[in-house]
């Protein structure tokens, strides 16, 4: 079963420091989206992308974020400057556009950062 | 604007008794809603969906809610909780009607299951 694939999935890292995501959607989902979840909390959408076009940034998703879905298949987040707020599980889910499937979001198993 | 509302954060139900997770919604559209649940180290799973068809869903694991417009709710239920459903819960709304398809999340639901 090739579900929604995020690597890695622990990342721990200095203040200051840039990091980078990378979640592999199901194969044939044209649509991928990023959420931030933080303890206790349940997760807030960041962006989303049809293929590789950016159609959704939230106001959470300031200047030192950014997503990339190049080619329309994987999509990258990376993080730059991260600061101690910024520790949270970067969660990445895809869905169809069509069929009886569309709109659902399945998602992987989430990026876990701890920024000390 | 589309919002989501957990009306517990902790449930405590014993092995064998119903399970109720309660959720309300507000949608200028026609919403979709979903409850998912979160094992721990575990990425969200699908318990079921609703989009406008009927309105009692069934779900997985023995899951299924009913929608209610006229009191906005999209209430989670379960005759008989097993050890294994404890986990957190969330109900989600999405409206592709507004224009997005991006999902609002309640804050969740910790479904605790006493032997």
């Amino acid at each position: 079963d090739t579900g929604v694939s995020q690597d890695p999935r622990h990342k721990i890292t200095k203040r200051g420091q840039n990091v980078t995501f990378r979640c592999d959607p199901i194969s044939e989902h044209n649509r991928l989206y990023w959420y931030r979840q933080t303890l206790g909390q349940g997760p807030e959408f960041l962006t989303y992308f049809q293929n590789e076009a950016q159609l959704e940034k939230s106001r959470l998703l300031s200047d030192r974020f950014s997503a990339e879905r190049p080619k329309g298949s994987f999509s990258t987040l990376e993080i730059q400057r991260t600061e101690q707020g910024d520790s949270a599980m970067y969660l990445c889910a895809s869905s169809l556009v069509s069929g009886s499937a569309k709109n659902i979001q399945y998602f992987g198993a989430g990026t876990r950062l701890s920024v000390l | 604007a589309q919002s989501v509302t957990q009306l517990d954060s902790h449930v405590s139900v014993s092995e064998g008794t119903p399970v109720l997770l309660r959720c309300n919604y507000s949608s200028s559209y026609s919403p979709s809603l979903f409850w998912y649940v979160q094992h721990p180290n575990k990425g969200l799973q699908l318990l079921l969906k609703y989009t406008s068809a009927a309105t009692l869903v069934k779900g997985i694991n023995g899951f299924e809610a009913e929608f209610k417009k006229s009191e906005t709710s999209f209430h989670l239920t379960k005759p008989s909780a097993h050890m294994s459903d404890a986990a957190e819960y969330f109900c989600v709304v999405s409206g592709a009607g507004s224009g997005t398809y991006k999902y609002i999340f309640g804050t969740g639901t910790r479904l605790k299951v006493l032997a």
